[in-house]
């Protein structure tokens, strides 16, 4: 069955340090997708990144960067630089493509709330 | 590109009592999903709709909640009667193709429910 990780709970860092945020997934797939989703105080969830099953190339967005090992089945997201605007909470969530029961729906880990103190 | 619109924003019940969740999907896509996350968890799936038909309610508790999507367009949520479990923000998603597999979800603002 198909379930993600987060085992960090609960991460509070100091402005200008770097922060590692770790995500481990379980799929028996060979086609999925993998998303981080940051949802701030509001409550709406903001898409940050998609990557499919296929490219584990590294990905870098400004502060942000994304590590995606599938020999350890893992997508760990990195800020750089961390900002007290970076003070949310992170879901990391995997979506699998096949099998009948297989609709494309996002299953989310616990999720980790970051916070960046100044 | 408006994103997706949610209301109302917060809502506050006494248990037994019955309330709606309206929800309007980016222009154009096709899939539209409820998720239930309650207070520090991760949202999971309660329905799915491929244009107005459901295409996955294996986790919509059936004896109090519903949802319709007519004219696969907006979509509405009711729980009926609400139970204090119930307590948790409601979030509508929408995303473009036809299977949904795969796509981004992209979310509203949420609806906070309390039931006291």
């Amino acid at each position: 069955a198909q379930k993600v990780t987060q085992a960090q709970t609960e991460i509070s860092v100091v402005e200008k340090e770097d922060v590692t945020l770790d995500c481990v997934y379980e799929t028996r797939d060979t086609t999925y997708y993998l998303f981080w989703y940051k949802q701030p105080p509001s409550g709406e969830l903001v898409f940050l990144i998609r990557r499919n099953s296929f490219d584990e190339q590294n990905e870098i967005s400004g502060r942000y960067s994304w590590n995606f090992q599938k020999s350890t089945s893992s997508f760990n997201f990195t800020i750089t630089a961390s900002q007290v605007v970076d003070s949310a909470v992170y879901f990391c969530a995997l979506s699998e493509t096949h099998g009948s029961g297989n609709t494309g729906k996002l299953i989310f880990g616990q999720g980790t709330t970051l916070q960046v103190k100044p | 590109e408006a994103g997706v619109a949610q209301s109302p924003r917060y809502k506050i019940i006494e248990k037994r009592q019955s309330v709606a969740f309206w929800c309007n999907p980016i222009s154009g896509h096709a899939t539209l999903y409820w998720y239930q996350q309650i207070l520090g968890q991760g949202p999971k799936l309660l329905i799915q709709f491929q244009n107005n038909g459901v295409v996955d309610d294996s986790q919509l508790p059936k004896d109090r909640f519903s949802a319709e999507r007519l004219k696969g367009v907006d979509s509405t949520l009711k729980i009926q009667p609400a139970k204090l479990e119930d307590s948790a923000v409601y979030l509508c998603a929408s995303s473009r193709p036809r299977t949904g597999r795969g796509e981004t979800q992209y979310f509203g603002p949420g609806t906070r429910l309390l039931v006291l």
